[in-house]
């Protein structure tokens, strides 16, 4: 149990669909992170949060949009996306931004595009 | 800036061998160093850290780092290898200076212990 729950675990979507993926920490936390893991490449920063806020937008494409209605909540609305946005989507939380504090990661939503 | 190198992208080693797993790092400031793990199917656990005093940092699951300032290392340790460490190991490095709260990830380091 890591504190941290993403849903669904695998995804399945065409390239015209629309989906989201759910995190959701009860952990007291107040910054949360998503993450784009794909193989052969490094973790990629994708958005950040703190006391619901956005802070990060680490230029990804439109075809993302997250959604952080509470600090214990965090969405990541999918539309129109391509086959190399297959990967798996980490999300994370921390207590807040401070550097050292680690990080607590969810064990993701595998995504695969059609 | 702050940048973190795992140089090697496989670690093999028999069980109850001990296990180094490396990590160079540059930073501006003073480094925040981290170490994760990730098993199969899993997201990243946090090990350990080293933000300041004692070089030799202890972790979960027996596992220890040591901060050496002048080599700029943070290289990731145990004893004795199990089996069951076998997992992907990533480093990570924040700067006290520069204003970047969001840590940087090396490209991790696939450990594989054999039987």
């Amino acid at each position: 149990e890591t504190g941290v729950t993403q849903t669904p675990r695998h995804l399945v979507m065409g390239m015209t669909n629309k989906k989201s993926l759910k995190c959701e920490q009860h952990l007291g936390h107040n910054a949360m992170y998503w993450y784009k893991q794909s193989a052969k490449k490094p973790l990629e920063l994708m958005f950040v949060y703190n006391f619901k806020e956005q802070t990060e937008n680490n230029s990804v494409p439109s075809r993302f949009s997250p959604e952080c209605p509470n600090s214990s909540h965090l969405f990541l609305h999918l539309h129109t996306l391509q086959p190399e946005d297959s990967a798996l989507y980490l999300c994370a939380s921390s207590p807040s931004q401070n550097v050292d504090q680690p990080q607590h990661f969810g064990d993701g939503t595998r995504l695969s595009i059609l | 800036a702050q940048s973190v190198a795992q140089p090697e992208d496989q670690v093999n080693v028999a069980e109850g061998n001990p296990l180094t797993v490396k990590c160079t790092y540059s930073v501006s400031g003073n480094p925040y160093l981290f170490w994760y793990v990730q098993y199969p199917n899993r997201g990243l656990q946090f090990l350990l850290k080293y933000i300041t005093g004692d070089n030799l940092v202890k972790g979960s699951y027996g596992f220890e780092a040591e901060f050496n300032k002048s080599q700029t290392s943070f290289h990731l340790k145990k004893p004795s290898a199990l089996v069951s460490d076998s997992a992907l190991y990533f480093c990570a490095v924040r700067d006290s200076k520069g204003g970047s709260y969001i840590p940087t990830f090396g490209r991790g380091t696939s450990l594989i212990v054999h039987p």
